[in-house]
This record gives C-alpha cells, structure tokens and sequence, in this order.
C-alpha cells in the first residue's frame, strides 16, 4: 500500500464549478498535512497546511479525519487559473521513536483542469 | 519567494560523467533536500541535511551523495550519471517546526 494515495484523475470541471479531492495515508502517527499545487514544469508550491480543525482559505477548505486517515480539499468556484495537479502530503516520522526531521512524503497528485 | 535557486537549471549530460547540482538558499534555513520528480512516482526524496555536515539518506539515495559544508549551499553529486537519473530534480527548504517546505525552480537532467 502506498504511503500516501490520492487519484490521479483528471478531473476537468467548468469554471465555477466546486470540485473535492480525497488522500488517504497509512502511517497513523503522521504528525502534518499539507496540500501544495504543481503547474506544469514549475515546481511544487504550499496551497495551505491542514488543521485537525479544519481550515479555509478562500475557495479553498482543507478537513483533516485522523480516525480515517484521510485528507481532502475542495475547491468552490473554480477559475482557470486552478488548472494544475494538486499533490497531497504528509509528514511521516523518520524513526520508529517518531522523531522527525520534517519529511515529507508526496501523493503522486490529482490533475485538475478547469475550462471555460 | 524562499530564496532558493538551483544550478544549472538545463543540463544534458553523458553516461558515465560526474554532475553536481547545487542548491542556494539567502535566508539561513537549518533543513535542506533533494528530489527527484518522474512521471509515475511523484516526488521522491533522495537525501536531506539538518545541518552543517549533517545529511542523511532518503528513500532513493543509490548513485547519489551530498555535501553541505555551509548553511547555504546543498549539493547532489551524481558520481556516475545513468539513463535511470534523467528527472527533474528539486531542492526544497523548510522554515520551521510545522515542516512545510519550499521548493527551488528545479533542474531538469537528462542522461544520454
């Protein structure tokens, strides 16, 4: 079983429309989630970090289930400019004691395009 | 913008050859790494450093070593480049104790 598992999609949406992603990880003491998006040939960047509470950031809202150990993000009123691939990760501890030098492990990231 | 810049960001290289990639930072971050993007696998994480002269091993390190002799400079020797060592490589920085982590521009490798 992989690490951290999203599906790949695509998902291709109109503009305005709301669209959700799911990530599942398999590591219970995962200790920080993150949602970053990829545009094509640019590297990685931090959309927003996940809260046990679960946070929003305009459009965007992250949920944290850690009893299912499952991720999601939804996107509302979807633009053009979301078109990219969405990568989930999550910090995973380095040892079997949980200490953790801030490693990150990725989803291989679900593509979205969002047309006019 | 994390301050972080990858050198060269194009490189065709033959097998065989040594290549050494480098990353830059300018905001004095104690956590460097390396990675390696391709299509199928994601991001994989080949080496990282918590320090001066501290790095460690990820889950893809074979064929790779690192050095990182001052705060600001983290480097990825390729001692004997291979065709399986075409990617992209990314470097990343991280800030803090909540382990978010900023990426570089990336260089794109290609082994012949």
């Amino acid at each position: 079983r992989k690490e951290v598992e999203q599906d790949p999609g695509p998902f291709n949406v109109p503009e305005g429309a709301t669209v959700a992603f799911n990530c599942t990880y398999s590591n219970s003491a995962s200790q920080s989630f993150f949602w970053y998006r990829q545009d094509c040939r640019k590297e990685p960047k931090l959309l927003m970090s996940v809260y046990s509470s679960g946070n929003e950031d305009g459009r965007f809202t992250a949920q944290l289930n850690r009893a299912s150990q499952y991720i999601s993000l939804l996107i509302r009123d979807s633009k053009l400019s979301d078109s990219a691939t969405y990568l989930c990760v999550v910090n995973l501890p380095a040892n079997a004691g949980g200490t953790s030098y801030g490693k990150l492990t990725f989803g291989q990231g679900t593509i979205l395009t969002v047309h006019p | 913008d994390a301050g972080i810049t990858q050198s060269p960001r194009h490189k065709v290289t033959e097998t065989g050859t040594p290549v050494t990639l480098r990353c830059h930072q300018t905001e004095n971050h104690r956590y460097m790494y390396w990675y390696r993007q391709d299509p199928g696998h994601g991001l994989r994480l080949i080496h990282y450093s918590y320090g001066v002269k501290d790095t460690d091993k990820g889950e893809v390190s074979d064929g790779y070593s690192v050095s990182r002799s001052k705060t600001e400079d983290f480097l990825l020797t390729l001692e004997s480049a291979t065709s399986s060592q075409t990617s992209v490589y990314f470097c990343a920085i991280s800030r803090g104790v909540s382990y978010e982590q900023y990426f570089g521009p990336g260089t794109r490798l290609t082994v012949t």
